[in-house]
C-alpha cells in the first residue's frame, strides 16, 4: 500500500529564508509518481509538478525546486527567498504505476511566511 | 479560458436527500478525479476516471456514486447523504501527455449533510 509521510505539520519562517519542505513515500511500485500541491488561505488547489520514478533529476521552477531521491524514498520541495505569499498549505502525493490514476496525499505542512 | 467549473459551491442539505455535484471542463482532458478534504484527515480521493465510461475507485468510495458519460463532465453523486459526508470537495482534471502533467482544479463545494 502507498503512504506519504510529510512529518513537518507546520513551518515559520521570516520572509527571504529558504526553507524545505518535506515529504517521504512508501511504495512497492518500482514505477510511480510525486507530486507536490500548494493551497493557498484562499482556499483553492494548485498543482505545483509532478515527478515520475524513472526521473531522479531535480527540478527548478523559479524560486521552487524539487529534490528526489529514491535511495531514501523522499521528494523534498525548496523555496528559495521566500514571500508572504508563500503562504500556504503544501501537499505532496503518490500515485503508483500499476494505477497511475489513483492517488495518495501527506497530510500537508501548513508554510506560514512572516513578512 | 481554461477551467475547471463545480457546482453548487455550497450546499446544505438533509440526511438521505439525494444530491448531485456537478463538475465540468473545458479542456478536453482524459483524466479526471474527486477529492474530499477534512480538517485533520486531509485530502483524500474518492473516484477518478480516465476517460470516458472508465472509473475507478479512489480512498474513499463509499457513499459516493460517479460517472463519465462525456468527457467534459463527471458528476458526484450521493445516493442517500449523511453527516459524516459534510466536507469539502475538490474535483480536477488533467493533462497527460508522455512527460506533461498540468492538473487544474474547481473552486471547491464546500456541503454539510445535517
Amino acid at each position: 500500500a502507498q503512504k506519504v509521510t510529510q512529518a513537518q505539520t507546520e513551518i515559520s519562517v521570516v520572509e527571504k529564508e529558504d526553507v524545505t519542505l518535506d515529504c517521504v513515500y512508501e511504495t512497492r511500485d518500482t514505477t510511480y509518481y510525486l507530486f507536490w500541491y500548494k493551497q493557498p488561505p484562499s482556499g483553492e488547489l494548485v498543482f505545483l509538478i509532478r515527478r515520475n520514478s524513472f526521473d531522479e533529476q531535480n527540478e527548478i521552477s523559479g524560486r521552487y525546486s524539487w529534490n528526489f531521491q529514491k535511495s531514501t524514498s523522499s521528494f523534498n520541495f525548496t523555496i528559495t527567498a521566500s514571500q508572504v505569499v508563500d503562504s500556504a498549505v503544501y501537499f505532496c502525493a503518490l500515485s503508483e504505476g500499476t494505477n497511475a490514476g489513483k492517488s495518495t496525499f501527506g497530510d500537508g505542512t501548513t508554510l506560514t511566511v512572516k513578512p | 479560458e481554461a477551467q475547471v467549473t463545480q457546482n453548487p459551491r455550497y450546499l446544505i442539505t438533509v440526511t438521505g436527500k439525494k444530491l448531485t455535484v456537478t463538475c465540468s471542463q473545458n479542456m478536453n482532458h482524459e483524466y479526471m478525479s474527486w477529492y474530499r478534504q477534512d480538517p485533520g484527515l486531509g485530502l483524500r480521493q474518492i473516484y477518478y476516471s480516465m476517460n470516458v465510461e472508465v472509473t475507478d475507485k479512489g480512498d474513499v468510495p463509499e457513499g459516493y456514486k460517479v460517472s463519465r458519460k462525456e468527457k467534459r463532465n463527471f458528476p458526484l453523486i450521493l445516493e442517500s447523504p449523511s453527516p459524516n459526508q459534510t466536507s469539502l470537495y475538490f474535483c480536477a482534471s488533467s493533462l497527460i501527455t508522455g512527460r506533461i502533467h498540468r492538473q487544474f482544479f474547481g473552486p471547491g463545494t464546500r456541503l454539510t449533510v445535517l
